[in-house]
């Protein structure tokens, strides 16, 4: 079985300061994990991705995350937080399943403000 | 090229039309994916074409009906639909649905209005 959380449904940031969206995970096994943004009415960019290389995946636009096995964690963050950066973000889990169905999981989201 | 093409972004229909939504990819996917997605949530997974094989969400209503006329085109049939249907219906797709590291590249939606 699979799961990932969200764990800020909305984060709201100046321009110019960090931005961390907060995504734990639980898998039966390694799991690949992803990144994908949306803005309005749009459909989904993928930002980066974990496939069990380099735990410090870096990522478009600024953006990286960093795989912690030990805390079920994959965390997204930006240095410096730009008005297109406003968007809806998915975490998203993806492991080993007997069929194709279901293999990947999508996190609730969080929405992310940015404000001048 | 990671794009993938769904035509037409917008539809507007009444219940007793009946319409289709189109994909394409030319990136030599053998994968092709149908999500629905309602305002504020994520995108639910409807079917899934794995090497031209149709594995299908059981809770999908029959009066959508998934085809795949080829690896690279994939078509969903829209019958008698209901107002609850209306959503951005998105289509995605990878280059294997048999591994984890799979990456799933989306399309821009249609967006879908039942009247």
């Amino acid at each position: 079985a699979q799961s990932v959380t969200q764990l800020d449904s909305h984060v709201s940031v100046s321009e110019g300061t960090p931005v961390l969206l907060r995504c734990n995970y639980s898998s039966s096994y390694s799991p690949s994990l992803f990144w994908y943004v949306q803005h309005p009415n749009k459909g989904l960019q993928l930002l980066l991705k974990y496939t069990s290389a380099a735990t410090l995946v870096k990522g478009i636009n600024g953006f990286e995350a960093e795989f912690k096995k030990s805390e079920t964690s994959f965390h997204l963050t930006k240095p410096s937080a730009h008005m297109s950066d406003a968007a809806e973000y998915f975490c998203v889990v993806s492991s080993m399943t007997t069929d194709s169905w279901g293999k990947f999981q999508f996190g609730a989201g969080t929405q992310v403000v940015v404000t001048p | 090229d990671t794009e993938v093409t769904q035509t037409p972004k917008h539809l507007v229909m009444g219940m007793t039309n009946k319409k289709s939504l189109k994909c394409e990819q030319h990136m030599g996917h053998r994968a092709m994916y149908w999500y629905k997605q309602k305002a504020k949530k994520p995108p639910e997974l409807m079917f899934v074409y794995s090497y031209e094989k149709l594995s299908i969400n059981e809770s999908v209503p029959s009066r959508f009906s998934p085809e795949c006329p080829n690896s690279s085109l994939l078509n969903l049939h829209l019958h008698a639909l209901q107002p609850e249907d209306s959503a951005l219906y998105l289509c995605a797709s990878s280059q294997d649905a048999g591994t984890n590291t799979d990456t799933q590249y989306f399309g821009p939606g249609t967006r879908l209005t039942v009247l």
